[in-house]
Formats: structure tokens, C-alpha cells, sequence
């Protein structure tokens, strides 16, 4: 059965530090692995997409990596803005015994920067 | 392009009661997701619909949680009785194919906070 973890729960940084979110996963028989963002009262917004065949993948201040030999994956924000204070998610997209593509998320971290 | 609509966005029931949640995928998509989340951990699947069809109820409590999409676009969730551990958030995604492996990304709505007292 596959496991996602996500270590902190909670973190809270000061505006303008660098930092990083941790993602790990038990069974690396995956696709891919996809970060969201989930505001309060809000659905999640997708941020990164990695394919299992990529390593990492970067979109403005954000970048992911992935490496699924050790099922572990790390989302690094640059430079944090108070606009980031978001719970973050990651989930891996693997066939079921179904045979449908289906994503099994971890469970978050909450995000807070301090201005 | 609007995106995938949900209501209402909050209830609040006693147990034992009945309960509905209707979502409105983005058009033309052909694969709708219920998700439940609990606060403090991940959405976990409930239900998976290709068109009209069901093609992942694994981990709907079928005892009680029930689900359509009829005609293949709007579903509804309903649970009959709601239980003191159903309180969460009900998440309905959509994405055009369900092949998240390669070209599909799913949208999610903003979700239906259910209390149960």
C-alpha cells in the first residue's frame, strides 16, 4: 500500500528566507509526483508536475525535485513572500489495482510567513 | 474557462441525517473525482467516474455514501445516515481523460465543508 508523508505538519518562516518542503513515499512503482497548494475555503492548485522520467522541474520561485530510487521528494520556495502561507501537498499519480491513474496525497504542510 | 463548481459549500447536519453534495465539472471533461478530506491529512479518493460509469469506488463506504453522474456531466455524492467521522471537507475534481500519467491534470473545486453534529 503506498504511504505519502509530508514532514513538517506546520512550519513558519520569517518573509525573504529560502526553504524547503519534504515529501517522501513507500512505493516508488509510481508515474509521477505533483505539488499543490490548497488555500483556506479554496480547492488545491496544481504547482509542479514531475514526470518519474525527470528529476526536477521549476516554475518562477518554486522548484521540485524528485528522486524515486529513494521515494523522496523536496519542494524549494525562494525567497518567501507572505502570499505563500498555504497548506502544501504533494501526491504521487500511480495505476491502481483498478487500472485507473489515481493520486494518493500526503498529508500537507502548513505554511506560514511571517512578515 | 469556468471551473469545476460545487455546492453548497457548507453544511451542517445532525447524525443519522441525510446529506447531498452536487458538482459540476469543467465542460467537455470526462473524468470526475469525489475526494474526501479529513482535517489534518490528505484528500483520499472515493469515488472515480469515467463519463457516466464507475471506474473506482474502492474506498466508498457503501454502507452509507452513494454517488452518480448521471448523463455522464454533474454528479452527486449523498450520504444516508451521516456518522460524527464524516465531517470533512468533499472535494470534486475533474480532468479530461483520467490520464494522469501523461497529458491530464486534474482541476479541483473549492470543496463542501460538511459538520456533523
Amino acid at each position: 500500500k503506498q504511504e505519502v508523508t509530508q514532514i513538517p505538519a506546520a512550519l513558519s518562516v520569517p518573509e525573504g528566507e529560502n526553504l524547503v518542503l519534504n515529501c517522501s513515499f513507500t512505493d516508488s512503482a509510481i508515474y509521477n509526483l505533483q505539488w499543490f497548494r490548497q488555500d483556506p475555503g479554496k480547492g488545491l492548485t496544481s504547482l509542479l508536475l514531475i514526470q518519474s522520467s525527470q528529476r526536477e522541474q521549476t516554475s518562477g520561485r518554486l522548484n521540485a525535485s524528485l528522486d524515486k530510487s529513494s521515494g523522496r521528494s523536496t519542494l524549494y520556495i525562494a525567497a518567501s513572500q507572505p502570499g505563500d502561507s498555504a497548506t502544501y501537498l504533494c501526491a504521487v499519480i500511480r495505476k491502481s489495482n483498478f487500472g485507473n491513474e489515481k493520486l494518493t496525497f500526503g498529508t500537507g504542510t502548513r505554511l506560514t510567513i511571517i512578515p | 474557462e469556468a471551473g469545476v463548481a460545487q455546492s453548497p459549500r457548507y453544511k451542517i447536519i445532525e447524525k443519522r441525517q441525510s446529506v447531498a453534495f452536487w458538482c459540476n465539472p469543467i465542460s467537455g471533461h470526462a473524468t470526475l473525482y469525489w475526494y474526501q478530506q479529513i482535517l489534518g491529512q490528505g484528500p483520499k479518493l472515493l469515488i472515480q467516474f469515467q463519463n457516466n460509469g464507475v471506474v473506482d469506488d474502492s474506498q466508498l463506504p457503501k454502507d452509507r455514501f452513494s454517488a452518480e453522474r448521471l448523463k455522464g456531466v454533474d454528479s452527486t455524492l449523498k450520504i444516508q445516515p451521516a456518522k460524527l467521522e464524516d465531517s470533512a471537507v468533499y472535494l470534486c475534481a475533474s480532468s479530461p481523460l483520467g490520464r494522469l500519467a501523461s497529458t491530464d491534470t486534474q482541476y479541483f473545486g473549492p470543496g463542501t465543508r460538511l459538520t456533523v453534529l
